[in-house]
């Protein structure tokens, strides 16, 4: 079984500023790793995904995570946000192996303020 | 290309109703899953079918909850009698298995279902 720990459940942050959103996963077989953001009242949108490869991956709007085995985690981090940033992001993880249900850890509201 | 369809949007009932949710996933998403998103949470698995037949539904509270893929495409869920804490947005997803079998899950909007 999986499990995934966002450990802070608020972020607070300033418009431009950078920030980081930690994951820490534990699994006892490889996993795929995803980042999914919920805007206010929307279903969840994928924004980034580690399937193989390079362990540092970005998504369109600025994002990157980096997945660390050794660490077990895969934190998200955006040099500089925007207001449009708002909304909670969540870390899920998967086996590698076969097609399973994701496991998601509980969220973490982002809020950037002016 | 469409997304996930999901309706509807949001329901109103009474405790020991009953209440139906339906699921379209994306064309061609043979894998289709229900989660169950309560308040302050992340979604929680409900039940993974893959075409018509059920991969995992040990998580689903079966003596209230039902859910059927007929035909491989679209899905419902079902609630009969609800309770109170069944208030959730009851997401449905789809998956498209890519080369060398990776999987990515694509996110409906979700019925949010709020129990009197």
């Amino acid at each position: 079984a999986q499990s995934v720990t966002q450990l802070d459940s608020q972020v607070p942050v300033f418009e431009e500023a950078p920030v980081e959103l930690r994951c820490n996963y534990s699994s006892s077989v490889s996993v795929y790793l995803f980042w999914y953001v919920q805007y206010p009242n929307q279903g969840l949108q994928l924004l980034l995904k580690y399937l193989s490869g390079s362990t540092l991956v970005e998504s369109i709007n600025g994002f990157e995570a980096e997945f660390n085995k050794s660490q077990t985690s895969f934190h998200l981090r955006k040099p500089s946000v925007h207001i449009s940033d708002t909304a909670e992001y969540f870390c899920a993880v998967t086996p590698d192996t076969g097609r399973r249900a994701l496991t998601f850890g509980s969220g973490t509201r982002l809020q950037v303020q002016p | 290309e469409a997304g996930v369809a999901q309706s509807p949007r949001y329901k109103i009932i009474e405790k020991r109703q009953s209440v139906a949710f339906w699921c379209n996933p994306i064309s061609g998403h043979a894998t289709l899953y229900w989660y169950q998103q309560i308040l302050g949470q992340g979604p929680k698995l409900l039940i993974q079918f893959q075409n018509n037949g059920v991969v995992d539904d040990s998580q689903l509270p079966k003596d209230r909850f039902s859910a059927e893929r007929l035909k491989g495409v679209d899905s419902t869920l079902k609630i009969q009698p609800a309770k109170l804490e069944d208030s959730a947005v009851y997401l449905c997803a789809s998956s498209l298995v890519e080369r060398a079998g990776k999987e990515t899950q694509y996110f409906g909007p979700g019925t949010r279902l709020l129990v009197l």
